[in-house]
């Protein structure tokens, strides 16, 4: 079936402008993840939906981010006003949403701010 | 805070030989251990998921062992080959939450 799917798979952007990433998990699961990746870094969480719950927005980095999701479908992730240091790769994530399950990622978005 | 670390950074072996990435992680509550591989430009691929509860899993040439009294895991890979090459990352899914904590990885290039 298909996987986790991200758009657009780059991202060009000025310095300032705002930017939308989104994301569509495998179909039935309930777990939305998003994570960044700066070049030569590793992962680091961002955002967590499970179902109906409150979000786990723990990983924001800043105001300027945040992240909606519609029921257990699509995810986006918006980047505000972007600096030079939100440059990174982001990755989506889903899964089943139970505590032993295993994570499924996108292909990522890769966002260069200029 | 749980912190992952993996060693080495990076290694590189000629086509045949086995080796063995190593994977800690500092609290040992951990619901489970996961092993990517993430090639250049592209997204993660799920290797081996090891459950809190497990001490190993097996998929074909590879091989997760998991040790959570002493904080580590690692990840043998048997008879590698020049399809190996990618960068390897550790992560576990902590109790108190359900995100996952990544290590930096371990960049392999296996030269034919």
């Amino acid at each position: 079936g298909a996987g986790v799917s991200q758009s657009p798979s780059n991202k060009v952007t000025e310095k300032g402008k705002d930017v939308e990433l989104r994301c569509d998990p495998i179909s039935g699961h309930t777990a939305l993840y998003w994570y960044r990746q700066r070049l030569g870094q590793g992962l680091e969480f961002l955002i967590y939906f499970q179902g109906n719950s409150a979000p786990d927005k723990s990983g924001l980095p800043s105001d300027r981010f945040s992240a909606e999701r519609t029921g257990e479908s699509v995810s986006t992730l918006t980047i505000q006003r972007t600096q030079q240091e939100d440059s990174a790769v982001y990755l989506c994530a889903s899964s089943l949403g139970l505590a032993f399950d295993e994570q499924y990622f996108g292909p990522g978005t890769r966002l260069t701010v200029t | 805070k749980q912190e992952v670390t993996q060693i080495p950074a990076a290694l590189s072996v000629p086509e045949g030989e086995n080796l063995v990435l190593n994977c800690s992680f500092t609290d040992s509550a951990i619901y489970n251990l996961q092993w990517f591989r993430q090639d250049p430009g592209k997204g993660l691929t799920s290797l081996l998921l090891i459950q809190s509860s497990q001490r190993e899993q097996t998929s074909g040439r590879l091989n997760a062992s998991l040790d959570k009294s002493s904080g580590r895991s690692t990840l043998y890979i048997a008879a590698s080959q020049p399809g190996d090459s990618a960068t390897y990352l550790c992560a576990v899914k902590v109790t108190s939450g359900s995100r996952l904590t990544f290590g930096e990885g371990t960049q392999l290039t296996v030269n034919p």
